[in-house]
């Protein structure tokens, strides 16, 4: 059964230096790997969706993927207090529609 | 405007009673899903329709009944309700697998 790690924990930064997530997967055949954000008591806002190895950026977000490592980076350029939020991963298997989700990095961005 | 509207925003049920957790969507999307989030766990998968057949069920109970009466509803029936089941719970759409999937902001359940 596919499972999504996700480090660290915790997180916090400076505003403007750039922050880096890490997410793990299990399972070979995921194909599909996005990443959400979660103010805390809000929904979820997606980030970046990437399905194929290599970098995708969205704005200030950036995915990149390694399958043969079984990870996915988040990287965020040049974070704002605004930032500050629950950063979850969530990976799909070849085929399959549930998102399976890690437990999140909560970053905290200072000024 | 939302366009994933999910309702009550909160509710307080007691244990044993019943609950239906509302959600709509105004995306046009062809699937529609349920997760599920409780305090210190990952969000969880619970369902996923698309055309409004069930296509997945991850969920352990029969407590559980999703219901779609229309291609952009997809409600939560929530039977014999106990503590255990108080969390946030999220409903989504998406167009398919590959295109992003929206969420509503959540139905926060307490059962006392």
């Amino acid at each position: 059964q596919q499972k999504v790690q996700q480090s660290p924990e915790s997180l916090t930064v400076s505003e403007g230096a750039m922050a880096s997530l890490n997410c793990t997967f299990s399972d070979r055949s995921s194909d599909n790997f996005r990443w959400y954000r979660q103010h805390s008591g809000k929904g979820l806002e997606v980030l970046v969706s990437i399905f194929s190895d290599g970098e995708k950026e969205e704005g200030s977000f950036t995915a990149h993927l390694n399958r043969a490592s079984l990870h996915v980076f988040l990287h965020i350029r040049e974070p704002q207090p605004s930032d500050s939020a629950l950063y979850l991963c969530a990976v799909s298997i070849q085929g399959g529609r549930a998102l399976i989700f890690g437990t999140g990095t909560t970053v905290s961005v200072s000024p | 405007d939302p366009k994933i509207i999910q309702k009550p925003k909160y509710l307080v049920a007691v244990t044993g009673s019943e609950k239906i957790l509302i959600c709509e969507q105004y995306l046009g999307h062809n699937a529609m899903y349920w997760y599920r989030q409780s305090a210190k766990k990952p969000l969880e998968f619970m369902f996923s329709y698309s055309y409004q057949k069930l296509m997945d069920n991850q969920t352990a109970s029969s407590r559980f009944q999703p219901q779609s009466s229309k291609k952009n509803h997809l409600d939560l029936q929530i039977t014999a309700l106990k503590p255990d089941d108080s969390a946030t719970y999220f409903c989504a759409s998406s167009q398919d697998r590959h295109s992003d999937y929206t969420f509503g902001s959540g139905t926060r359940l307490l059962v006392i």
